[in-house]
């Protein structure tokens, strides 16, 4: 079955305690990207990566990094998590990044709601 | 910096009713799509329109995009229960997709 998996689903943590919240899908997507969502304030990009070691940063970076070693894995890393970082986190990926005509499905992930203490 | 306007923000309405949910821009999109979120999951695409002035229908939901292409709407005849989610607005940017703020819709039997 084509789907995007994140994990943890759900996560308590502390303010300073570094955190991964991991993505994988099983598509063979060129595209992937994290967004954060909050209430009033819709989904909101974190970073983005087009294809393996090539990232780069959305509306929202501060506070994050992500990797991209492998085409299925893009994992995003809270170094020292605040609590202005409690949110409801999606992976998304697509077989090619937007571009003008030729947007393609994003597929999300289930979402990871982290609370920082 | 391209922006999606969403309105209304909420909408509760009775089975039955119909209702449109707008989408809206200052800048030109060269597509746009529409997902729909239920609790607990992610967004699921529900379509992709591409061309100004273009509608298109899916059972009881009608799309339709602006003939500027700087907005859309949602169009939902006889709501149904089922159709309750939180509906988004995307638009294809320089390598990024832009997201609406919302509309969360409430049906009740």
């Amino acid at each position: 079955e084509a789907q995007v998996t994140q994990n943890p689903r759900y996560l308590i943590t502390v303010t300073g305690k570094k955190l991964t919240v991991t993505c994988s899908q099983n598509m063979n997507h060129e595209y992937m990207s994290w967004y954060r969502q909050d209430p009033g304030l819709g989904l909101r990009q974190i970073y983005y990566s087009m294809n393996v070691e090539v990232t780069d940063k959305g509306d929202v970076p501060e506070g994050y990094k992500v990797s991209r070693k492998e085409k299925r894995n893009f994992p995003l890393i809270l170094e020292s998590p605040s609590p202005n970082q409690t949110s409801l986190y999606f992976c998304a990926s697509s077989l090619w990044p937007p571009r003008d005509l030729n947007t393609g499905e994003l597929f999300f992930g289930e979402g990871s709601r982290l609370t920082v203490l | 910096t391209q922006l999606l306007e969403q309105s209304p923000q909420f909408l509760s309405i009775q089975e039955g009713e119909n209702l449109t949910v707008y989408c809206n821009s200052s800048s030109v999109f060269s597509s746009l799509q529409w997902y729909r979120q239920e609790p607990g999951e992610g967004p699921v695409l529900l379509v992709t329109v591409v061309t100004g002035g273009e509608v298109k229908k899916l059972k009881r939901l009608t799309f339709q995009f602006g003939d500027a292409r700087k907005d859309s709407s949602l169009h939902i005849t006889a709501a149904q229960p089922g159709d309750t989610g939180l509906y988004l607005c995307a638009g294809a940017g320089t390598y990024k997709y832009i997201f609406g703020t919302g509309t969360r819709l409430k049906v009740l039997a």
